[in-house]
């Protein structure tokens, strides 16, 4: 199974703020590689697919990017309703593979 | 916009069969766009994909629960569904389904049903 870790696990920022999160794949995945959104009690939102593609709908201030190993996805200016816990996927191979995830609260 | 539903029990006991099914509110079950997923996670843990099929009926599972999974698909009642078999309190999750748009080796889920909490317990 290929082995996602993102860093950090939790980050602390207050609206407005430039929010950046890492996702390090254990082999290399191309360009496969997606981000979510996830609020408590509901079910993962797609924001980035493909690496950097976003998703209809999501604000232009989600930024992805990366290949190979490493990935990141920037959230520029931080907004109320971003405060959320992110994953990232590897759709590579079988079988899927999650991060850990990583909480972005409110300072 | 399609919604996924997945009405089923919530408690299983021990060594018992845990069965979900997935209703899909289009046609997009009948597409060769998509594939069709399960994915559980445990109360503060990553989710963990479980695995998926095709509107043929192919299936993919994830290794480590290859022997127990069981996935099947209907078209006529617009549903997908999930077994697993001997379960135990580690298989304790919330558990959705997840329609995959698949592009060659690209895929990506773009809808879930908001999930459904599966305890096991006697």
């Amino acid at each position: 199974d290929i082995h996602m870790t993102q860093s950090p696990s939790s980050q602390s920022a207050s609206v407005g703020d430039r929010v950046t999160i890492i996702c390090r794949a254990s082999q290399d995945i191309g360009f496969y590689l997606n981000w979510y959104q996830q609020k408590p009690g509901k079910a993962p939102k797609l924001l980035i697919f493909s690496g950097s593609n976003l998703q209809s709908g999501v604000p232009s201030r989600f930024i992805g990017s990366g290949s190979g190993t490493e990935f990141s996805l920037t959230i520029n200016s931080l907004q109320p309703e971003d405060f959320a816990t992110y994953y990232c996927q590897q759709s590579s191979t079988v079988p899927r593979t999650f991060g850990q995830g990583t909480r972005v609260d409110i300072k | 916009q399609v919604q996924l539903q997945e009405p089923g029990p919530r408690l299983v006991k021990p060594s018992q069969t845990l069965s979900l099914t997935c209703i899909v509110s289009d046609d997009s079950l009948s597409s060769g766009s998509y594939y069709w997923s399960w994915i559980r996670q445990p109360a503060g843990e990553r989710p963990e994909w479980i695995g998926q099929i095709y509107f043929s009926g192919k299936t993919d599972y994830s290794p480590s629960l290859r022997s127990r999974v069981t996935m099947s698909i209907d078209m006529a009642k617009k549903q997908f569904s999930l077994r697993l078999s001997s379960v135990t309190a580690a298989d304790t999750a919330v558990y959705s389904c997840a329609r995959a748009y698949t592009y060659g080796p690209m895929q990506y889920f773009d809808s879930w049903a908001d999930g459904t909490l599966v305890t096991v317990s006697s």
